[in-house]
């Protein structure tokens, strides 16, 4: 299916433990983000990546890590899950970055006990 | 920060009147987008309007972009129960950070059948 796709939808871990959030899409768009959505904050940018091997941070990074291997993938992985990483996360694309719209994925909703 | 801020943070409006919502933001933009997020939903673009444009039209949708205020107005008219939802703007460009994606935390959006 074309798209964009987030896996899984949800997820509930406990502190200290490693998780990894998936994100694939189908456009071959150049560009791939991660933001949270946290109450009252609206998204906030927590890395992006403008091809294959070229990521850099956004405005949240700290306790996240990223790859993008193939232009298609963009996983997230907390390294160690905190209680205050406790969020809604959104992947989107886009072609040609901040210069065009971005596409989102339905987002996956991880609680950290 | 270039965080764009919405104002009001709610709106509840009869099916039939039109609806204004306001962003204001902090630094130079290369564009500003509106998006749309229904709820539990990923967020869906509306429309992009450029720095150096002033006004954009897409259906019952009006965009306008005041960069020496530093603020845009979405207005959406004859709205209708379905355009119930949270809005979003985001601003993206500037000189330094040209690809990251700045949100602000929405207004919410009621429209009463």
């Amino acid at each position: 299916d074309a798209g964009i796709t987030q896996s899984p939808r949800y997820k509930i871990t406990e502190t200290g433990r490693q998780v990894t959030l998936m994100c694939h899409q189908t456009w071959s768009h150049s560009y791939m983000f991660w933001y949270r959505q946290d109450l009252g904050h609206g998204l906030r940018l927590i890395y992006y990546s403008a091809a294959a091997d070229i990521t850099d941070k956004g405005e949240v990074p700290d306790g996240y890590v990223v790859s993008r291997s193939k232009t298609e993938n963009f996983p997230l992985t907390l390294e160690s899950a905190t209680r205050s990483q406790t969020s809604v996360y959104f992947c989107a694309s886009s072609e040609m970055g901040a210069a065009d719209e971005q596409f989102f994925g339905p987002g996956t909703r991880l609680t950290v006990l | 920060s270039q965080q764009g801020e919405e104002d009001p943070q709610a709106l509840s409006i009869q099916e039939g009147e039109n609806a204004t919502m306001n962003c204001s933001y902090k630094t130079s933009i290369n564009n500003l987008q509106w998006y749309r997020q229904n709820s539990g939903r990923g967020l869906v673009h509306l429309i992009l309007i450029r720095s150096n444009e002033r006004e954009k039209h897409s259906g019952r949708l009006r965009v306008t972009l005041d960069t020496s205020k530093k603020s845009s107005s979405l207005l959406i008219t004859a709205s209708r129960a379905a355009d119930t939802a949270s809005y979003f703007c985001a601003t993206a460009g500037g000189l330094y950070n040209f690809n990251k994606f700045y949100f602000g935390s929405g207004t919410k959006l009621n429209v009463k059948p």
